[in-house]
């Protein structure tokens, strides 16, 4: 499979500890997204990357949250201290350079469940 | 910064008949317009995109237009088919060396056979 793949698919956790996701993006896609999904609504971007630089952070990633991309390849999303509010389908995108860099696709997500 | 509304949030059709989604969007600056179909459980999948240099955009039995102007977009499925329930959701981002994606609430398309 050629696609964005992500793991865990799912993940339970107390709250208070700590969770980590990884995406691993299209070979060769240097562009990556993470995305939060919450029941009955749209992605909302939480942080982007360019190779290994992280270009841009949403107000929403509070500084619990912590994302890295160390050589431009797969990318690691930590939770610190996790909190009910945080349960969430947790989505990565990646995207090529050229003309069709704004076009993403989408992983299949971390569902992350908080109790 | 960009918002997106997305209207209706849920729709019921038979099979068959057209289904039309729309949005609108707030930042005139926004130049791309992807739609996204995610079935239960699924990742989004890219079923169409439009720029903002054209108007309209088909791809067999879905089509997207843009009204620039008006600052609003729509989906059009013709032909539905039961496989074509799912949440769809719009989105909106401007070229600015990156394209963070704005989504919409998403519409719940329900096709019945």
């Amino acid at each position: 499979d050629t696609g964005v793949s992500q793991d865990p698919r799912h993940k339970i956790t107390k709250r208070g500890q700590n969770v980590t996701f990884r995406c691993d993006p299209i070979s060769e896609h240097n562009r990556l997204y993470w995305y939060r999904q919450t029941l009955g609504q749209g992605p909302e971007f939480l942080t982007y990357f360019q190779n290994e630089a992280q270009l841009e952070k949403s107000r929403l990633l509070s500084d619990r949250f912590s994302a890295e991309r160390p050589k431009g390849s797969f990318s690691t999303l930590e939770i610190q201290r996790t909190e009910q509010g945080d349960s969430a389908m947790y989505l990565c995108a990646s995207s090529p350079t050229g003309p069709d860099s704004d076009t993403q696709y989408f992983g299949p997500g971390t569902r992350l469940t908080v109790l | 910064g960009e918002n997106v509304e997305q209207h209706p949030s849920t729709l019921s059709v038979q099979e068959g008949d057209s289904a039309v989604i729309k949005c609108t969007y707030s930042d005139s600056a926004s130049n791309y317009f992807p739609w996204y179909k995610q079935e239960l459980g699924k990742r989004p999948q890219l079923i169409i995109d439009i720029r903002s240099n054209v108007g309209e955009k088909k791809d067999q039995r879905i089509a997207v237009t843009l009204n620039k102007t008006a600052k609003h977009f729509s989906l059009h499925i013709t032909e539905t088919q039961p496989e074509d329930s799912a949440v769809y959701f719009c989105a909106a981002s401007r070229n600015s060396g990156y394209s963070t994606l704005t989504f919409g609430k998403g519409t719940m398309l329900l096709v019945s056979p």
